[in-house]
């Protein structure tokens, strides 16, 4: 079975760009959850969506955003890009609204120059 | 600003060794905690969760320890291999069911 995937695996953008990263979970999985794991430290939440509705948000600016699609694939958006947004951006998903069951997908390498 | 990233902790460990990693998590309303291991270019896997009912949880070669006294966490390998070498990060699942990962400590094992 294929597991959490992420696309693109690596992106560089400038200053002032926007970015969209996208993730397809595990089939059958309903919730979706991105993290952003800057170098050296643990991932941080970002967002969760279960059944496309927003169901919990971290401490980051308007700037990102994100969505969840009827085939529980989703798109997080980041606008007007800093160089403190480099990092990797991981997604996991899972069957419920539980974190405890999520997988996590390899990331996304964003660097912002 | 720019951010920087922080140096890791770092264990280095012989093949066949046990492994202690440590964990100092910050609410003491948590529950529920999960470790997990992070591969170099992939995300974090699970390991071994405990509630917060429990002091002691064993899995395969791995033990979980909960002390809730002094809010730590530790993570113990048996039979430390090659393919344990990763970044281990403990995570804590907040009041409002969100995860919140530590820094994390580098294992290096070596043969």
């Amino acid at each position: 079975d294929a597991g959490v995937t992420q696309s693109p695996t690596h992106l560089i953008k400038t200053r002032g760009q926007q970015v969209t990263l996208r993730c397809s979970p595990i089939s059958g999985h309903k919730s979706v959850s991105w993290y952003q794991q800057v170098l050296g430290q643990g991932p941080q939440f970002i967002f969760q969506y279960y059944e496309k509705e927003e169901r919990g948000r971290g401490n980051f600016p308007d700037r990102f955003s994100a969505r969840q699609f009827p085939n529980y694939s989703s798109e997080l958006n980041v606008n007007a890009l800093l160089l403190g947004d480099s990092a990797l951006y991981l997604c996991a998903s899972s069957t419920a609204d539980r974190v405890d069951t999520q997988y996590f997908g390899p990331g996304t390498r964003l660097t912002v120059l | 600003g720019e951010s920087v990233g922080l140096h890791l902790p770092t264990l280095s460990v012989q093949e066949g060794d046990n492994s202690i990693i440590n964990c100092a998590y910050s609410n003491s309303a948590s529950d529920y905690f999960i470790w997990y291991k992070q591969e170099s270019g992939k995300g974090p896997q699970f390991i071994i969760d405990i509630r917060s009912n429990m002091d002691k949880r064993q899995g395969q070669r791995v033990t979980v320890l909960l002390n809730k006294t002094v809010k730590h966490l530790s993570l113990q390998i048996a039979a430390t291999q090659p393919g344990d070498s990763a970044v281990y990060f403990c995570a804590e699942v907040n009041q409002g069911g969100k995860l919140i990962f530590g820094q994390g400590t580098e294992l290096s094992v070596k043969p």
